[in-house]
């Protein structure tokens, strides 16, 4: 059992649609992360939340929108999506702060395909 | 900049026998240095992490790990597998305080267990 959970494990949407992907943890983590993996590759992340604010974003398209409402919740708005897209979507919470060696915890992900 | 290398994409291994994933990273300090592991359809898992000390770590699941800054090498090792370690493995190392809590991540290496 992870202790970072991530929902829906599976979402299939049109290149249209509008969907969320949450990811929420009870650890008492203050850096939470976006990763997408393809398959096959290791994870590239997308974006780092530190004490609910957006301290990294990777150049990551404007149809991934993120936002963090508090510090146990962590979602990812999806608008407009390419087929190349589709991924596997973890979310992973980590301390934060003058903790850097601190290790990072995933959770299942969201497989994510678009039509 | 850091980067990661694990040198071996495959690696096949008896049920029994033991195995060693190898590991390099290039890192301009003491590096902090992590195994993951990820079983088909989930997330990662941390097997153990290097920070200072002791250079051999035990982890999870009977694996230890032994970093050897001389060959810039963190190999991970098992005495021996079980077919429920058939998965894919990433090293990584970090984060760069001044990055942020970046990680950066080996290509992988994917374990195959023959009964």
């Amino acid at each position: 059992d992870t202790e970072v959970t991530q929902t829906p494990k599976h979402l299939v949407m049109g290149m249209t649609n509008k969907k969320s992907l949450k990811c929420e943890q009870h650890m008492g983590h203050r850096a939470m992360y976006w990763y997408k993996q393809k398959a096959k590759k290791p994870p590239e992340l997308m974006f780092v939340y530190s004490y609910e604010k957006l301290s990294i974003n990777e150049s990551v398209p404007s149809r991934f929108s993120p936002e963090c409402p508090n510090s146990s919740l962590l979602n990812l708005h999806l608008h407009a999506l390419q087929p190349e897209d589709s991924a596997l979507y973890l979310c992973a919470s980590s301390q934060a702060g003058t903790f850097p060696n601190q290790p990072q915890h995933f959770g299942d992900g969201t497989r994510l395909s678009i039509l | 900049a850091q980067s990661v290398t694990q040198p071996d994409i495959h690696i096949t291994v008896s049920e029994g026998a033991s195995l060693e994933l190898r590991c390099n990273y290039s890192y301009g300090a003491t590096p902090y240095l992590f195994w993951y592991v990820q079983s088909p359809g989930q997330g990662l898992q941390l097997l153990l992490k290097y920070f200072s000390g002791d250079t051999l770590v035990q982890g999870i699941k009977g694996f230890e790990a032994e970093f050897k800054r001389s060959q810039s090498s963190f190999n991970l090792r098992k005495p021996s597998v079980h077919w429920s370690d058939a998965a894919e493995y990433f090293c990584a190392v970090g984060p760069l305080k001044a990055a942020g809590n970046k990680l950066t991540f080996g290509g992988g290496t994917r374990v195959l267990v023959k009964p």
